[in-house]
């Protein structure tokens, strides 16, 4: 089963808009940690922001929001008022400390953004 | 500067013949990692290691070989390659598991 499920495989937006990526993930363990990367274009592996399962305060950062949900099992990330140099793809990611199945790190399938100009 | 660097960033071989990824971080981390990203796939853990002499499977371990023999330095070996090892490879580390991980600019192989 998918630890880290983004169901959003493509988006398309026009600048300026809002864009909400999806992320759902599944664990049995009480402590975890939650992550979102950038890939741009150019191909490198961003870090944007991550979480344990003990805080769910919602983030901002700019543009950049972050909704965490235990109860739906969810850490959803917005960015208002898209930009072009938005445009990448966003992995979702879990940690669990020390967890059940060992010490992985498990990525979701990612979420393609186009912003339009 | 604190960095992953991997070795080489292109790499084009054929079937058997044997070959090594080279993965080095300068930050002390004791966690690192290899992954493989392939279209709609997303990134898939090879395999890890908590530290010194301490590596385990992730989720795609098959055809792969590790060694973690020194704390920075993280060899990904692909013993006998075949075409559906073609990929896009990044290793990783991070100072625990649970922590931001650092990526490599990533090796891009294909196997002919």
């Amino acid at each position: 089963a998918q630890k880290v499920t983004q169901a959003q495989t493509e988006i398309s937006v026009v600048e300026k808009e809002d864009v909400t990526l999806d992320c759902v993930y599944e664990t049995r363990d009480t402590t975890y940690y939650l992550f979102w990367y950038k890939q741009p274009p150019s191909g490198e592996l961003v870090f944007l922001i991550r979480r344990n399962s003990f805080d769910e305060q919602n983030e901002i950062s700019g543009r950049y929001s972050w909704n965490f949900q235990k109860s739906t099992s969810s850490f959803n990330f917005t960015i208002t008022a898209s930009q072009v140099v938005d445009s990448a793809v966003y992995f979702c990611a879990l940690s669990e400390r020390g967890g059940s199945t060992g010490n992985q790190f498990y990525f979701g399938t990612g979420t393609s953004l186009t912003v339009i100009p | 500067e604190a960095q992953v660097t991997q070795n080489p960033r292109y790499l084009i071989t054929v079937t058997g013949k044997k070959l090594t990824v080279t993965c080095s971080q300068n930050m002390n981390h004791e966690y690192m990692s290899w992954y493989r990203q392939d279209p709609g796939l997303g990134l898939r853990q090879i395999y890890y290691s908590m530290n010194v002499e301490v590596t385990d499977k992730g989720d795609v371990p098959e055809g792969y070989k590790v060694s973690r023999k020194e704390k920075r330095n993280f060899p990904l070996i692909l013993e006998s390659p075949s075409p559906n090892q073609t990929s896009l490879y990044f290793c990783a580390s991070s100072l625990v598991v649970y922590n931001e991980q650092f990526f490599g600019p990533g090796t891009r192989l294909t196997v002919l």
